[in-house]
């Protein structure tokens, strides 16, 4: 299963609405993960199952989507998430990642 | 608080072989699958391998099965990835991650181990 991001990068300012989109090129229901990661840092999850924020995630992300298109959106930009952000999918293996969105400042 | 390290990485010559292990503490590891992700330098994350929680179940990405194989000691809360074989495509930083079951994601992560296929 294939994912596609868009866009591969954005530029946004502090306090911006940013969504970032992420397509499969099959159904895969809600199977759907987000993770952030920094420069030099590990992936983190930020939503599972689509649209389940994982514990301590700023409640500014939210996750939706089901089928083939799903969304992250970040309501209010904040300095500490400029980063890179991808999508996974967990319903089939073997289990993929798009190409990742880079939001700068 | 949960802990992955990682570690056994370093440099081989293409053909070559190396084990991975990730060492986990804070959680009842032998509840829990694990998988491996990859970053190659300046690229994206790509998806290695995962093994169910007891280790009868393994999955493997096209490029490394045959190859690579995931393990598990849960005497030790240790997960291993022994390479084999190794090509400069395998030149990436190697994470160990816990699975949410299902897996519905990888809630925790390592900081990584880099491995370098190169002559």
């Amino acid at each position: 299963i294939q994912l596609t991001q868009s866009p591969s990068s954005l530029s946004a300012s502090v306090g911006d609405r940013v969504t970032i989109t992420c397509r499969a090129s099959q159904g895969i229901s809600s199977y759907l993960a987000w993770y952030q990661q920094r420069p030099g840092k590990a992936p983190k999850l930020l939503i599972y199952a689509a649209s389940t924020l994982q514990s301590e995630v700023p409640s500014r992300f939210s996750g939706s989507g089901s089928g083939t298109d799903f969304a992250l959106t970040i309501s209010s930009l904040q300095p500490e998430d400029f980063a890179t952000y991808y999508c996974q999918q967990v319903n089939h293996y073997p289990l993929t990642f798009g190409g990742g969105t880079k939001v700068e400042i | 608080e949960v802990q992955l390290v990682e570690s056994g990485g370093g440099l081989v010559q293409p053909g070559g072989s190396l084990r991975l292990s990730c060492t986990a503490s804070g959680f009842s590891f032998n509840s829990y699958g694990m998988s491996w992700v990859r970053q190659a330098p300046g690229k994206g994350l790509e998806w290695v391998s995962t093994i169910s929680l007891s280790g009868g179940n393994t999955y493997y990405t096209d490029s490394v099965r045959g190859r690579f194989t995931i393990s598990r000691d849960n005497s030790k809360s240790t997960m291993y990835l022994q390479m084999n074989s190794l090509r400069g495509e395998d030149t990436a930083i190697y994470y160990c991650a816990k699975n949410i079951p299902g897996p519905l994601g990888l809630d925790y992560w390592g900081q990584g181990t880099l491995v370098t296929v190169s002559s």
